[in-house]
């Protein structure tokens, strides 16, 4: 069965200092990837995804993550974080091998901006 | 366009009560989850339906809990008798074609089971 694995629960960083979030996934023949926030209070929202084509994503507010085959890997950066970027942050993976396109999600990753 | 809709935002029951959500998908939204966040954890699929059917419901605890989709629209979850271990949130997510991965979500439900 799919797993994701976010090998950090918890990440301080100060304001403006570039950050890196961690995820990998069991390997799978084919695979979706999604990076999720979740700001104090709300729902998860869809920060960026990967369906095929260029291993390089970009979300609207500076984002980025790498898909990387080879090692199964799907880490999120930012070179500049922001006080409003606290909030956790949920990597996702749907394996559309099987019969349902269910998101197996993380334990999640707490960014905590400092000013 | 309006975002996935779900009530009551939070609940507090009794354990052994009895308890129900409600979810109302993004427009034109075949494909409507149910999962389960339990504090501290990612969320978890409970329950995942194609219009009005069951594509996958391998995960729900049949025995207190119960989900419907009649007219393959708004949808309802049930727990029934509820336990400790129950309080969560219930996220309710839509997505306008399966299998193109896109979920949107609604803001959830926290129930608390004393």
């Amino acid at each position: 069965a799919q797993s994701v694995t976010q090998l950090d629960s918890q990440v301080p960083v100060f304001e403006e200092a570039p950050v890196e979030l961690r995820c990998n996934y069991s390997s799978s023949v084919s695979v979706y990837l999604f990076w999720y926030v979740q700001y104090p209070n709300q729902g998860l929202q869809l920060l960026l995804k990967y369906l095929s084509g260029s291993t390089l994503v970009e979300s609207i507010n500076g984002f980025e993550a790498e898909f990387n085959k080879s090692q199964t890997s799907f880490h999120l950066r930012k070179p500049s974080v922001h006080i409003s970027d606290t909030a956790e942050y949920f990597c996702a993976v749907s394996d559309f091998s099987y019969n349902t396109d269910k998101l197996i999600f993380g334990t999640g990753t707490r960014l905590q901006v400092f000013p | 366009e309006a975002g996935v809709a779900q009530s009551p935002r939070y609940k507090i029951i009794e354990k052994r009560q009895s308890v129900a959500f409600w979810c109302n998908p993004i427009s034109g939204h075949a494909t409507l989850y149910w999962y389960q966040q339990i504090l501290g954890q990612g969320p978890k699929l409970l329950i995942q339906f194609q219009n009005n059917g069951v594509v996958d419901d391998s995960q729900l605890p049949k025995d207190r809990f119960s989900a419907e989709r009649l007219k393959g629209v708004d949808s309802t979850l049930k727990i029934q008798p509820a336990k400790l271990e129950d309080s969560a949130v219930y996220l309710c997510a839509s997505s306008r074609i399966r299998g193109a991965g896109e979920q949107y979500f609604g803001p959830g439900t926290r129930l608390t089971v004393t």
